[in-house]
């Protein structure tokens, strides 16, 4: 079993939907989330970082950490084709050096 | 935001030939710099950890005689891809820890090198 899984889609959804992206963990020691997008052929961008459990909101995007699950989300409201990108879920563990663990990526697609 | 850059975007090389790959923090000094490779539809595999005016800490499988890398200030790490064979076909990001503004370290990504060996 990976230490991160995360379903690799595609998921496609019409503008305007509202964009549920998931990972599922095994490592209890995970400390830090962060949600990264990266667009083709790009590097990728840090979107959320987020430490425990709870919520976080920034613009459209929302973060969701439950701990007690080992589940993570990214929530996109009012999605758009800009949108579109693979989205990469990642953690860490307390202390060190900043390596986190990443998942594969879920393919999106907002289609007009 | 912090800006890592890389050079070059892409290459394509002949089977036996040795690439240079650099990776640059713009605006802000990394004591640690980190190699990654990604397959098509894969996530980013960490290949090396590179920490300035001393050797790179490698990750299992990853040969360190093939993939040269120095960091010889706190702003450029190199990796150099040594005798090129096809099967070292990949995207190479490099990326850069600094402070961010999430109140934490992050890592800053660069925008990736397409290496095709032919």
């Amino acid at each position: 079993q990976k230490e991160v899984e995360q379903d690799p889609g595609p998921l496609s959804v019409p503008e305007g939907a509202i964009v549920s992206l998931n990972c599922t963990y095994s490592n209890s020691a995970f400390q830090y989330f962060m949600w990264y997008r990266q667009y083709s052929r790009k590097g990728p961008e840090l979107l959320m970082y987020t430490y425990s459990s709870g919520n976080k909101e920034d613009g459209r995007f929302t973060a969701q950490v439950d701990k007690s699950s080992k589940y993570i989300s990214l929530f996109i409201r009012d999605s758009q084709p800009s949108d579109s990108a693979t989205y990469l879920c990642a953690m860490k563990g307390a202390g060190g050096s900043y390596i986190p663990t990443f998942g594969r990526g879920t393919s999106l697609i907002v289609h007009p | 935001g912090a800006v890592v850059s890389q050079h070059p975007s892409r290459v394509i090389c002949k089977s036996g030939t040795s690439v240079k790959i650099e990776c640059r923090s713009l605006d802000f000094q990394a004591t640690t710099m980190f190699w990654y490779r990604q397959f098509p539809k894969q996530s980013l595999m960490l290949m090396a950890t590179s920490n300035e005016g001393s050797k790179a800490t490698y990750e299992q499988g990853v040969e360190k005689d093939k993939f040269l890398i120095n960091h010889a200030s706190l702003t450029l790490s190199t990796l150099t891809v040594t005798s090129a064979h096809p099967e070292d076909s990949s995207f190479y990001i490099c990326s850069a820890e600094g402070p961010g503004t999430s109140g934490y370290n992050e890592q800053f990504f660069g925008p990736g090198t397409r290496l095709t060996v032919l």
